[in-house]
């Protein structure tokens, strides 16, 4: 079935410094792509989305990247703090005809070292 | 405005046990979504709605049924849980319309136990 991989199911980073969360998806009629933060025992939290006709996307210190021709998205933080801690999905909608679905991938977990 | 509201918050079940998680948002919301995480897991979709009136099934919706009676809830059951069914349930509810940011509202979710 179409599934949504991560690369690295962990990820350790100092604080201050750059971090970046790979994912692949195998579906190539996805249109819109999210990145979410989940913390321990919360829901998943909205960070950033992309819609499949743009490559690059960049909000408050995060920016993502979409590379159509790999099914390549990645989630740039910039200047990392202990709040970004978290694990990371990646997700990717489907429309069918007006059922939009959501699929997630399995998840990084991001560690920031102060 | 309460946005996805998920009851209960946390929940033991017996085996061979029934009970219904209830789904509510406020944002006039079309779709509705029930998913399972499983420890280490992603999301995984079980049932959804795309109106009031309509369900279909996700990725995984054996063991579950649902219902949308009125717009504004999704109600998910458990005829007869497992212990397979453990898990915690998020609920989710979405805009129409491409031009909709932050699509995707979740609810806290609900930790269900069943031994």
């Amino acid at each position: 079935g179409e599934s949504v991989g991560l690369h690295l199911p962990t990820l350790s980073v100092q604080e201050g410094d750059n971090s970046i969360i790979n994912c692949a998806y195998s579906n190539s009629a996805s249109d819109y792509f999210i990145w979410y933060k989940q913390e321990s025992g919360k829901g998943p939290q909205f960070i950033i989305d992309i819609r499949s006709n743009m490559d690059k996307r960049q909000g408050q210190r995060v920016t993502v990247l979409l590379n159509k021709t790999v099914k390549h998205l990645s989630l740039q933080i910039a200047a990392t703090q202990p709040g970004d801690s978290a694990v990371y999905f990646c997700a990717e909608n489907f429309d069918n005809f007006g059922n939009e679905k959501l699929t997630f991938g399995t998840g990084t977990r991001l560690t920031i070292i102060p | 405005n309460a946005g996805v509201t998920q009851t209960p918050k946390f929940r033991v079940l017996k085996t061979g046990q029934s009970m219904t998680l209830l789904c509510a948002q406020d944002m006039n919301h079309e779709y509705m979504y029930w998913y399972r995480q499983d420890p280490g897991m992603g999301l995984r979709l079980i049932h959804y709605s795309v109106g009031e009136g309509t369900t279909a099934k996700g990725e995984v919706p054996d063991g579950y049924n649902v219902s949308r009676l009125k717009k504004q809830n999704f109600l998910l059951g458990l005829e007869s849980a497992a212990p397979s069914q453990t898990s915690v349930y998020f609920c989710a509810s979405k805009e129409t319309g491409r031009e909709a940011n932050y699509g995707y509202t979740f609810g806290s979710g609900t930790r269900l136990t069943v031994v």
